[in-house]
């Protein structure tokens, strides 16, 4: 099984809004990872945890607050976020962070109103 | 900083025909590549992949290339077919600190036509 979860598939929120997105993988992975995606554009890395622990922040706005309960989910909180936020989002893991190859999931697609 | 990037944005081939998609790289201490498939509305998927120390390998009806002397890499699909319309993204990933991540390509849209 290499599959990666995402939900929901669709969101769209307000600026004033508080919302999360979930990504779940049972493929043992303990590198699990978050990315920004708008059209017509590759995947951008925004966060990288580790075996549970936040190991890089792309420098990422504090609008968007990652959490990794345990091995197998990843979670994005979103607060206040602004119209240029309306994208893609996609999840992915590895088996750790210095293996290559990274599978993700069918990603979030967001719309901030 | 070091970039991964794509010759064409955009590649129309008749279905049936072979496919060639180019990427070219700059960071000559990358030592894996990987291609991805992205359909409409749906995440990267992984095609295949090489290690620098190889430069070439096959798949089922794909073939990654890589000319580390040129810094180039190449993905091939035999006998398109319909369902191969997506963007291709290359990505490189390094041995040590940021290069550890992966750097995607800009991209290339295939279209295949009937």
């Amino acid at each position: 099984d290499t599959e990666v979860t995402q939900t929901p598939k669709h969101l769209v929120m307000g600026m004033t809004n508080k919302k999360s997105l979930k990504c779940e993988q049972h493929m043992g992975h303990r590198a699990m990872y978050w990315y920004k995606q708008k059209a017509k554009k590759p995947p951008e890395l925004m966060f990288v945890y580790s075996y549970e622990k936040l190991s890089i922040n792309e420098s990422v706005p504090s609008r968007f607050s990652p959490e990794c309960p345990n091995s197998s989910l990843l979670n994005l909180h979103l607060h206040a976020l602004q119209p240029e936020d309306s994208a893609l989002y996609l999840c992915a893991s590895s088996l750790w962070t210095g293996a290559e190859t990274q599978y993700f999931g069918p990603g979030t697609r967001l719309l901030v109103l | 900083g070091e970039s991964v990037g794509l010759h064409l944005p955009t590649l129309s081939v008749q279905e049936g025909d072979n496919s060639i998609i180019n990427c070219a790289y700059s960071n000559s201490a990358s030592d894996y590549f990987i291609w991805y498939k992205q359909e409409s509305g749906k995440g990267p998927q992984f095609i295949i992949d090489i290690r620098s120390n190889m430069d070439k390998r096959q798949g089922q009806r794909v073939t990654v290339l890589l000319n580390k002397t040129v810094k180039h890499l190449s993905l091939q699909i035999a006998a398109t077919q319909p369902g191969d319309s997506a963007v291709y993204f290359c990505a490189e990933k390094g041995s040590s600190g940021s290069a550890r991540q992966l750097t995607f390509g800009s991209g290339t849209q295939l279209t295949v036509l009937p």
